[in-house]
């Protein structure tokens, strides 16, 4: 059983679109991120979320919008898509001092 | 959260200890040590952590120096499987932190056979 999973994978879509990821976490966990990893392998925070409460927002462009409809999904939904949205997007969820992290959806925007 | 200096690579022979430093010379008394590693292509995965006493489980050991101003983390029998990007973080576990990792550029380990 997958413990933080992702969809999609993968997601090639063009400037301008509206376009949503999905995560879901099957731990019971309270604390939920949205991290990104950009063409430079740079990992960044973008949003964590508590008990379905926005904690963390790292001056992410008001474009993106994270949504958690109960605690065990945070979803990202991004706006108006731009070329420099490209990048690897990774969901984690937190156990104690312990992050779990999913495979990543790679977003293309052409 | 204090900055950490790693390495920017590594190289390992399969079988042998690897031994990855990292410097946290601005690290507070209440921040945690984090490792966590990223094999290509997938999410980055929990190693170890400590704050002051050197640490083991199953994946790896944690050594801290007594200033904990560095620590070293220790791959004890690498393996081709151990080659990713290394992350040491320096986390203020409590507060508000609420967990958040600030990655830096980490440290590449190859395994060669």
């Amino acid at each position: 059983d997958t413990a933080v999973s992702q969809t999609p994978k993968y997601l090639v879509t063009q400037m301008g679109n509206d376009k949503s990821i999905k995560c879901e976490q099957n731990l019971g966990h309270d604390t939920m991120y949205w991290y990104k990893q950009d063409s430079k392998k740079f990992l960044k925070i973008m949003f964590s979320y508590n008990n379905k409460e926005l904690i963390i927002n790292e001056t992410v462009p008001n474009r993106f919008s994270p949504k958690s409809p109960d605690k065990a999904h945070l979803n990202l939904h991004i706006n108006s898509l731009e070329l420099g949205d490209s990048a690897v997007y990774f969901c984690a969820s937190l156990r104690g001092r312990e992050a779990f992290f999913g495979q990543g959806t790679r977003l293309t925007v052409v | 959260d204090a900055k950490t200096t790693q390495p920017t690579s590594m190289d390992c022979a399969e079988g042998r200890a690897a031994n990855l430093p990292c410097n946290h010379s601005t690290i507070s008394g209440n921040e945690y040590v984090y490792w966590y590693r990223q094999i290509h292509s997938q999410g980055p995965q929990y190693i170890i952590h400590g704050l002051k006493n050197n640490e083991t489980n199953e994946m790896a050991s944690l050594i801290i120096t007594e200033d904990r101003k560095s620590s070293t983390l220790i791959l004890p029998h690498a393996t081709l499987r151990d080659t990713a990007v290394y992350y040491c973080i320096a986390l203020n576990a409590g507060g508000t932190s609420y967990g958040k990792l600030t990655f830096g550029q980490g440290t590449i380990l190859t395994v060669h056979p």
